[in-house]
């Protein structure tokens, strides 16, 4: 089955300063990775996503993320933070069911916090 | 601009009462989905659909149905609210498309049941 975990309930980072919020995933085959950014009282917003290709995908705001095969990784990553990413970020992986496109597994959430 | 939307975004219901929250999109996606968010849990799938009279079991579908009528709407209903169906939740659709095919989101609906 498969799985998607968020290791950080929250993450704390001084503005200015690179932040990373980890992500690891459990799938047969190959991998379909997203990442969701959740603004207080608002819908989920699409960040990234890798398919295939070049292991370092660039999103939304500034933010990337770094697919790692050997360690079943997909960190966010965004090189100086800003107050206003201060947010509740997602990590997805989609159903490996053919032409079930859009069918996500999510982890639980982290909680980024990003101080003056 | 192609949107998705909810309503209501906050409802207060009793134990027992049927509860229908309504989505609809404009995207003319094909494909639309209802998630409930609850802490610690992250999103899970309640129902889905892949088009009009499609509609399949998520992960979490005991107490809930859905029905698809037409492309734009997918009304999610609790037949009999209970207490553990507190939760926000959120409508989403997508393009008829393969795995890479990214969710577009509603702004949810807070519903309380008291």
């Amino acid at each position: 089955a498969q799985s998607v975990a968020q290791p950080e309930d929250q993450v704390n980072v001084a503005e200015g300063n690179p932040l990373t919020v980890k992500c690891t995933y459990s799938v047969s085959g190959n991998p379909y990775l997203f990442w969701y950014v959740q603004y207080p009282n608002r819908g989920l917003q699409f960040l990234l996503k890798y398919i295939t290709g070049d292991n370092l995908v660039k999103g939304s705001y500034g933010f990337e993320a770094e697919f790692n095969k050997s360690q079943t990784s997909f960190h966010l990553k965004k090189p100086s933070a800003l107050v206003s990413d201060s947010a509740l970020y997602f990590c997805a992986v989609s159903t490996m069911i053919y032409n079930q496109g859009g069918k996500l597994i999510f982890g639980q959430g982290t909680e980024l916090s990003v101080k003056p | 601009d192609a949107e998705i939307t909810q309503s209501p975004r906050h409802k207060i219901t009793e134990t027992g009462r049927q509860v229908t929250l309504a989505c609809h999109q404009t995207w003319n996606h094909n494909n639309m989905f209802w998630y409930r968010q609850d802490l610690g849990h992250g999103l899970r799938l309640i129902h889905y659909s892949y088009g009009v009279h499609d509609t399949n079991k998520g992960e979490v579908s005991d107490g809930y149905s859905v029905s698809r009528s037409n492309t734009e709407d997918l009304p999610l209903t609790l037949e009999s609210a209970a207490s553990s169906q507190t939760s926000v939740y959120f409508c989403a659709s997508s393009e008829l498309g393969g795995l890479g095919t990214e969710a577009f989101f509603g702004q949810g609906t807070r519903l309380t049941v008291v």
